[in-house]
């Protein structure tokens, strides 16, 4: 069974802690993209990656982290430094970096204690 | 950067009737413009998308028209099911490997 996944489905970030989010596909993608999802808005990129060991910021990056260790994985770090971090993260992949077909995982939600 | 508006925010149709929503992007030198359809609390499920060489693409009750000289693409989805009801987000590619999306639909059909 292909697909991206995503884990776990709902987390909890107390003040002041980093939480990791995972992503993980066996589509045997180049590239690996993190997007934010706010109520009534649009996805906005937080990092991306087109190969292993590599990765990039996206629009919104300050307050997260990533690492592309792995071809099929691409964690997220939701950092202290991130002071608004409620929200859906989507994690999505595409075959190559120049493929512009991107598909996404079922979605992390993140919520604040 | 690219900016994407989508219109109406908000649609509501009669089963079996059709539903368009039409997105308007600002970038000429996009070249690539998909549709994810997104259900509460999931994922966005791509279900059509065209590339800049073609006018109109389609698959069964869904259909995408793009305009390059306007700068607007549109979703089309006729004969409208229940199953239909969902957020639809448009997307258009500005290079770079980035997408830039739409704020989304939501759309409700009405049995």
């Amino acid at each position: 069974d292909g697909g991206i996944t995503q884990s776990p489905k709902y987390l909890f970030r107390k003040e002041g802690q980093n939480v990791t989010l995972s992503c993980e596909q066996n589509l045997n993608h180049d590239a690996m993209y993190w997007y934010r999802q706010d109520p009534g808005q649009g996805l906005r990129l937080i990092y991306y990656s087109q190969i292993v060991n590599d990765f990039q910021k996206g629009d919104i990056a300050e307050g997260y982290s990533v690492s592309r260790e792995k071809k099929e994985s691409f964690p997220l770090t939701v950092t202290s430094a991130q002071k608004n971090p409620t929200a859906f993260y989507l994690c999505a992949s595409s075959i190559q970096a120049s493929e512009k077909t991107q598909y996404f995982g079922p979605g992390t939600r993140l919520l604040v204690l | 950067g690219e900016n994407v508006e989508q219109h109406p925010s908000t649609l509501s149709v009669q089963e079996g009737d059709s539903a368009v929503i039409k997105c308007t992007y600002s970038d000429s030198a996009s070249n690539y413009f998909p549709w994810y359809k997104q259900e509460l609390g999931k994922g966005p499920q791509l279900i059509i998308d065209i590339r800049s060489n073609v006018g109109e693409k389609k698959d069964q009750r869904i259909a995408v028209t793009l305009n390059k000289t306007a700068k607007h693409f549109s979703l089309h989805i006729t004969e409208t099911q229940p199953e239909d009801s969902a957020v639809y987000f448009c997307a258009a590619y500005y290079g770079n490997n980035r997408l830039a999306f739409g704020k989304g639909n939501q759309v409700v059909v009405i049995p």
